[in-house]
């Protein structure tokens, strides 16, 4: 069964600052999802990445998926308190398989 | 996209006690989910709901604890039956749009049914 560990579980830091989350897997995957959960709401879809080395932006979150496709991560420049959430990532095989998640919370 | 809703938003129940969970999607979907979570944490698959057709669970759920029903392409339910404190979480339905070809599908998610058993 393909495991997908996410790094660190927990993060807390001041506005302003950089961090990185990571996501990676026992094996290679077909395609990656990384979502954003807010409390009180369902996860939101923030980005698919689909090719070994594919680099996507999303206004300040920079998504990367590794060479060989076992492993991507998520970047967040001057992180915001809106950033605050639930971090998943998640492949979709035959069904879905969601990461252990990362919770941020970013201080003002 | 889809706009999903779910009916109770939250709910205290008794030991015992068995809960339906609604869930209305605002257009015809193939693929619906349903997940648990606890607060804080990752999400696990329950079940597909499957329409007009026996759910698909995967392994640790039961069809006598989470019955599930699909009647139409917008709809579905997940009851939890004879409920114990180990229930408490959060269940999430989801829909899927599938594009066929692969990084094109999105998973679109309710807002989750906050369930806490006494």
């Amino acid at each position: 069964t393909q495991l997908l560990e996410q790094s660190p579980q927990f993060l807390s830091i001041q506005e302003g600052e950089n961090l990185t989350v990571y996501c990676n897997s026992s094996s290679v995957f077909s395609s990656l999802q990384w979502y954003r959960q807010e409390p009180g709401e369902g996860p939101v879809l923030l980005v698919t990445v689909v090719t070994g080395g594919e680099v996507k932006k999303l206004k300040r979150l920079t998504f990367q998926f590794g060479d060989a496709r076992k492993d991507s991560s998520l970047h967040i420049t001057a992180a915001q308190p809106g950033d605050t959430g639930l971090y998943l990532c998640a492949e979709r095989t035959y069904k879905y398989i969601f990461g252990t998640g990362t919770r941020l919370k970013v201080l003002a | 996209s889809a706009v999903i809703s779910q009916k109770p938003s939250r709910d205290i129940c008794q030991r015992g006690t068995s809960l339906t969970i609604q869930c209305q999607v605002d257009s015809q979907v193939t693929m619906m989910f349903w997940y648990r979570q606890q607060p804080g944490q990752s999400l696990t698959l329950i079940a597909t709901a499957n329409q007009g057709s026996e759910a698909t669970y995967e392994s640790g759920f039961v069809i006598d604890k989470f019955p599930i029903s699909r009647p139409n392409l917008t709809f579905s339910t997940l009851t939890v039956s004879n409920m114990s404190p180990e229930d408490s979480s959060i269940y999430l339905c989801s829909v899927e749009d599938r594009r066929g070809s692969v990084g094109t599908d999105t998973q679109y998610f309710g807002p989750g049914t906050r369930l806490t058993v006494l």
